[in-house]
């Protein structure tokens, strides 16, 4: 149970921005919300994260909704090395366990 | 050097027979994870574990078996290999702060026949 629904697929045009949407509903107080992406044959990256503000690095930013139930992760131009699969993650402790549980993802395609 | 490594990086082998995957880090990190990754499908936690004495299953760790050699030394072992163990098999290191980043090494495909 990944906790997060995120779309299966979305198309950007390079050099445009990308807004990738996360649902994470049932979400706790304490849990933070994680992106990371994957590259064709590569291990899976960190983007992102944040609790409850939103968040900018030199990636991405992430817009968290005010009631947490939803964010958003924004590439601000996208381009052909963008194209991945974006894994939005609810990052739950409890009982000693800190686990990031995958989901599907939203496979990103960057038109040239 | 990548900081998070993986060997080997492509294994075949047979049904039955043992198998270990090793992961090595040079972060300095405590916390060290074993992921799966079937086609088309996201990640699935195998086992993790907090330190050198603390090793914990996660979602799928029937099958497998894990030893953490050293702080930066965490193996992964299939004791006798099955077909529907063919994955592509990813280590990862946290820091362990709340919220904590992972960073996950290159992958190793393995195939058993």
């Amino acid at each position: 149970d990944a906790k997060t629904t995120q779309p299966n697929s979305m198309e950007s045009n390079e050099e445009e921005p990308v807004h990738l949407p996360c649902n994470h509903s049932t979400i706790s107080g304490t849990d933070y919300i994680h992106w990371y992406r994957q590259l064709p044959s590569q291990g899976p990256e960190y983007v992102i994260h944040g609790l409850t503000s939103n968040v900018n690095n030199r990636m991405a930013s992430l817009a968290i909704a005010e009631d947490r139930k939803s964010s958003t992760l924004i590439l601000h131009r996208a381009t052909l090395r963008d194209a991945a699969v974006y894994y939005c993650i609810r990052w739950t402790s409890g009982a000693g366990s800190y686990q990031l549980t995958f989901g599907k993802g939203t496979k990103l395609s960057v038109i040239p | 050097d990548a900081d998070v490594t993986q060997t080997p990086r492509n294994r075949i082998t047979k049904t039955g027979k043992r198998i270990m995957l090793e992961c090595s880090q040079t972060k300095g990190h405590d916390r060290m994870y074993w992921y799966r990754q079937d086609p088309g499908l996201g990640l699935r936690l195998i086992y993790y574990s907090f330190d050198v004495k603390d090793i914990n299953k996660g979602e799928i760790s029937d099958g497998y078996s894990v030893s953490r050699q050293a702080q930066a030394k965490f193996s992964l072992s299939l004791e006798s290999a099955i077909p529907n163990q063919t994955a592509l098999y990813f280590c990862a290191t946290s820091g362990g702060a709340r919220g904590d980043t992972q960073y996950f090494g290159p992958g190793t495909r393995l195939t058993v026949l």
